[in-house]
């Protein structure tokens, strides 16, 4: 099966500078994920999505962050304006789960931000 | 709160040397999975394994292992005759309660297997 889907695959962009990410999930997978993963720390859940609803954005920076999921299938992520902290890897995933089971996570390449 | 440790920031070793790489986890709920990815220099997060919390069998695939103890919360990962293209971060995570839970990762270890 194909895999996420991710692009661009590199940015670089200057601070206050608006840019914009888009994720294709997997076909079928209901539940889609935007992480960050600054360099040297663990990704860490921006925002969660199941079908086009969002189930957990309370690590969303709101003021300068924005998602959406229309049609329940790809995804954007959105910054403006960027700020030199805002330099990361951003990762799609997306998953399958059936009542209490949960059969785990594709990620996506990742596109890997710069802002200078 | 889910909480997910990996105390060793990095490790390096001779190829050939086994390693532990270890994981601690923290989770009111009874029923959770936990993870292990590789992520190679190129970026990307490979899939290692994932083990359910009713599940405690430990699981041998090739030169890598894995020790679940819930006794002591830990899911502890080892290489076996470690090769230079074992060398890359590795990362635990921990997903609890039922259905499509978001996945939380330890801050990860890198791992550096010299020749």
């Amino acid at each position: 099966e194909a895999g996420v889907a991710q692009s661009p695959r590199y940015k670089i962009i200057e601070k206050r500078q608006s840019v914009a990410f888009w994720c294709n999930p997997i076909s079928g997978h209901a539940t889609l994920y935007w992480y960050q993963q600054i360099l040297g720390q663990g990704p860490k859940l921006l925002i969660q999505f199941q079908n086009n609803g969002v189930v957990d954005d309370s690590q969303l920076p709101k003021d300068r962050f924005s998602a959406e999921r229309l049609k329940g299938v790809d995804s954007t992520l959105k910054i403006q304006p960027a700020k030199l902290e805002d330099s990361a890897v951003y990762l799609c995933a997306s998953s399958l789960a059936e009542g209490r089971i949960n059969y785990g996570y594709t990620f996506g390449s990742g596109t890997r931000l710069t802002v200078v | 709160a889910q909480k997910v440790t990996q105390a060793q920031t990095e490790i390096s070793v001779v190829e050939k040397e086994d390693v532990t790489l270890d994981c601690v986890y923290e989770t009111r709920d009874t029923t959770y999975y936990l993870f292990w990815y590789k992520q190679p220099p190129s970026g990307e997060l490979v899939f290692l394994i994932r083990r359910n919390s009713f599940d405690e069998q430990n699981e041998i695939s090739g030169r890598y292992s894995w020790n679940f103890q819930k006794s002591t919360s830990s899911f502890n990962f080892t290489i076996t005759a470690s090769q230079v293209v074992d060398s890359a971060v590795y990362f635990c995570a921990l997903t609890s309660g039922q259905g499509a839970q978001k996945l939380v990762f330890g801050q990860g270890t890198r791992l550096t297997i010299n020749p």
